[in-house]
């Protein structure tokens, strides 16, 4: 399976500020996922990024509040915007195998605590 | 509305006995299904997935088993061991879709 690389692990952010998420595969994919787990719930898809083409988002999810970037096969970041407490998530990046399809692996997760 | 329910929030069992977790989905164009086992702190990793052409599918101690009629699946542990406690989520989703949408999870307690 591919093994993905996310940072931060962890944070805490003031109200108002940004935040950028970073995902980096070890094997080239054509399309990355960025799920929001907010406490007590499940993950539910924020947006899929393809490279060289924008994401697509979810209802409820618009790319004012969590841009996305995909600037090669392997990489992408998500940026949440303009944070408040109702922010306060997990963010997790997955990807589908390449190798074996159906097969999704998934980041370790950022916690995200905005105060 | 929630496409994937789990109903049971939590559930503990004993250390070698049968663990059940259930899940069930309104959509019966779904046609496949997945398992996944998060830790604290840890992304969700894969457990074991079947298809709908399928009733049944076992990796060692896991087995899920889908009822299509019914629109539920479930996954067995047996034995359950200490290292099963975590939180399991169920997802499903299309050939051809990519996109998971995911139950709302279960956390599994195994009593030593």
């Amino acid at each position: 399976s591919a093994v993905i690389s996310q940072k931060p692990s962890r944070d805490i952010c003031q109200r108002g500020t940004s935040l950028t998420i970073q995902c980096q595969v070890d094997s080239q994919v054509t399309m990355m996922f960025w799920y929001r787990q907010q406490p007590g719930q499940s993950l539910t898809l924020i947006a899929t990024a393809n490279q060289g083409s924008e994401a697509t988002y979810e209802s409820g999810f618009v790319i004012d509040k969590f841009p996305i970037s995909r600037p090669n096969l392997t990489f992408s970041t998500l940026t949440v915007s303009n944070m408040s407490p109702e922010d306060s998530s997990i963010y997790l990046c997955s990807v589908e195998d390449p190798q074996d399809r159906m097969d999704y692996t998934f980041g370790s997760g950022t916690r995200l605590t905005v105060v | 509305d929630q496409q994937v329910k789990q109903n049971s929030p939590s559930l503990s069992v004993q250390e070698g006995r049968i663990s059940i977790l259930n899940c069930d989905y309104t959509n019966s164009m779904f046609d496949y299904f997945l398992w996944y086992k998060k830790y604290p702190a840890e992304g969700p990793t894969f457990l074991i997935s079947i298809s709908s052409i399928k009733d049944k599918n076992e990796d060692g101690r896991f087995t899920v088993f889908l009822n299509k009629s019914a629109k539920h699946l479930s996954l067995h542990i047996v034995p359950s061991q200490p290292g099963d406690s975590a939180v399991y989520f169920c997802a499903v989703t299309n050939f051809g879709n990519e996109k998971l949408t995911f139950g709302t999870g279960t956390r599994l307690t195994i009593i030593p």
